[in-house]
């Protein structure tokens, strides 16, 4: 295992609030991503990160926004929950292009 | 907007018969990867293709990479109820550093 932390493992909270979830890494790997899974749609790219302060957009980054301060930690926060973004939320990480994709155990995220 | 169609979306399949799962996209890949998720985990990789035409085998499973590098196809050999699972193949494209995931095939081997 790559030792992919992600926290919280589960979260419900009500619309309209602010909601942060983290992704910790202990392997110096230089890219981190940030996906959703729902029924039907495979994982879908939210933000990555290519290094400290480097990141981009995904196919879905509407309503995210992300941070990566510092080499191990990832930050994906929903600025204003909504009901749509009920999903299980996923961290990977690789150390370079090309090569294997490592993934923590998810968070799954409630938006009541 | 997904880039990678994959079908099918669900399989069923009795204990023993041949499948074959398809990735298909309208650009041209670097290279191809495809992970089995059982529930509650992430995803694991399987293997990666890099090269047009490349076929890869790992027991049952073999993996191949369409000449064009815009398509793979999974295809597994007398299954096993342990190969139930969700199925993804990932892109990877040489202009930028992210990995695009399909729509991902449910597989569901029964004895």
């Amino acid at each position: 295992d790559a030792g992919i932390t992600q926290s919280p493992r589960h979260k419900v909270t009500e619309t309209g609030t602010p909601v942060t979830l983290r992704c910790h890494q202990t392997e110096n790997h230089r890219y981190m991503y940030w996906y959703r899974q729902d029924p039907g749609h495979g994982l879908r790219l939210i933000h990555y990160s290519y290094g400290v302060k480097d990141t981009d957009k995904g196919e879905v980054s509407d309503g995210y926004s992300v941070s990566r301060s510092k080499t191990e930690d990832f930050l994906l926060t929903l600025e204003s929950a909504t009901s749509s973004q009920t999903s299980v939320y996923f961290c990977a990480t690789t150390p370079g292009q090309g090569t294997e994709a490592f993934f923590g155990q998810g968070t799954r995220l409630t938006v009541v | 907007t997904q880039l990678l169609e994959q079908s099918p979306q669900f399989l069923s399949i009795q204990e023993g018969e041949n499948l074959t799962v398809y990735c298909n996209s309208s650009s041209v890949f670097s290279s191809l990867q495809w992970y089995r998720q059982e529930p509650g985990e992430g995803p694991v990789l399987l293997v990666t293709v890099v090269t047009g035409g490349e076929v890869k085998k790992l027991k049952r499973l073999t993996f191949q990479f369409g000449d064009a590098r815009k398509d793979s196809s999974l295809h597994i050999t007398a299954a096993q109820p342990g190969d139930t699972g969700l199925y993804l193949c990932a892109a990877l494209y040489s202009s930028a550093s992210k990995i695009i995931f399909g729509s991902g095939t449910r597989l569901s081997i029964r004895p």
